[in-house]
């Protein structure tokens, strides 16, 4: 049981356009996410949260946005550089529970 | 140094190897984890020590042993392993454990193959 899917294996996008990173959980009792990026050779780094009294948190060029009664919530970067190139997971706490999607790898293209 | 580092960085052992993963914090923090990443999998989370005790333990086989002698430093031994053993393991560290907005900090991972 995978209470935490993330079903686009992988996205490709154009520089300069918008990434929109998709996440779906299934667990009521997750109150809080985060999304972690990942580049090769090197462990998950924290990007950005957001606690679900919320549906919008905003850092930069990362916006994430939860709508709670879909349980999604997605990761919106814009405008979208080279370096974003990488492995992105959501994870979902609560209720004494931690967990991560399976990761979307995310190419941006020249 | 600062952050979490891990050693070694790759493994290759046998099945019938006794070998040991290394995680050190310099963050102060009290929580440590260990995770298992494998190809096209959620990272599965094994082991969590709190104040050096082991309060979380995720149906992992026994052929793994996680030990925590001390806040900052967290180790994973390994005996008779399976080939599909073979995975990258995270150390990560967060302030506290069943905070949940607590951030977690990965160290690099070790690309570990068993033969």
């Amino acid at each position: 049981d995978q209470q935490v899917k993330q079903n686009s294996p992988s996205l490709s996008v154009q520089e300069g356009r918008i990434s929109i990173l998709n996440c779906d959980y299934t667990n009521s009792m997750f109150d809080y996410f985060l999304w972690y990026k990942k580049y090769p050779a090197e462990g998950p780094t924290f990007l950005i949260s957001i606690s679900s009294i919320k549906d919008k948190n905003e850092d930069g060029r990362f916006t994430v946005f939860l709508n709670k009664s879909a349980k999604h919530l997605s990761l919106h970067i814009v405008p979208s550089q080279p370096g974003d190139s990488a492995v992105y997971f959501c994870a979902a706490t609560g209720a004494q529970k931690l967990v991560f999607g399976q990761g979307t790898r995310l190419t941006i293209n020249p | 140094e600062t952050g979490v580092t891990q050693t070694p960085r790759h493994l290759v052992m046998g099945m019938t190897n006794k070998k040991s993963l290394k995680c050190e914090q310099h963050l102060g923090h009290n929580a440590m984890y260990w995770y298992k990443q494998s190809a096209k999998k959620p990272l599965e989370l094994m082991f969590v020590y709190s104040l050096e005790e082991r309060v979380e333990n995720n149906s992992v086989p026994s052929r793994f042993s996680p030990e925590c002698p001390n806040s900052s430093h967290l180790f994973l031994h390994l005996h008779t392993l399976q080939p599909e053993d073979s995975a990258l393991y995270l150390c990560a560290s967060s302030q506290a454990w069943l905070r949940s907005t607590d951030t977690q900090y990965f160290g690099p991972g070790t690309r570990l193959t068993v033969l």
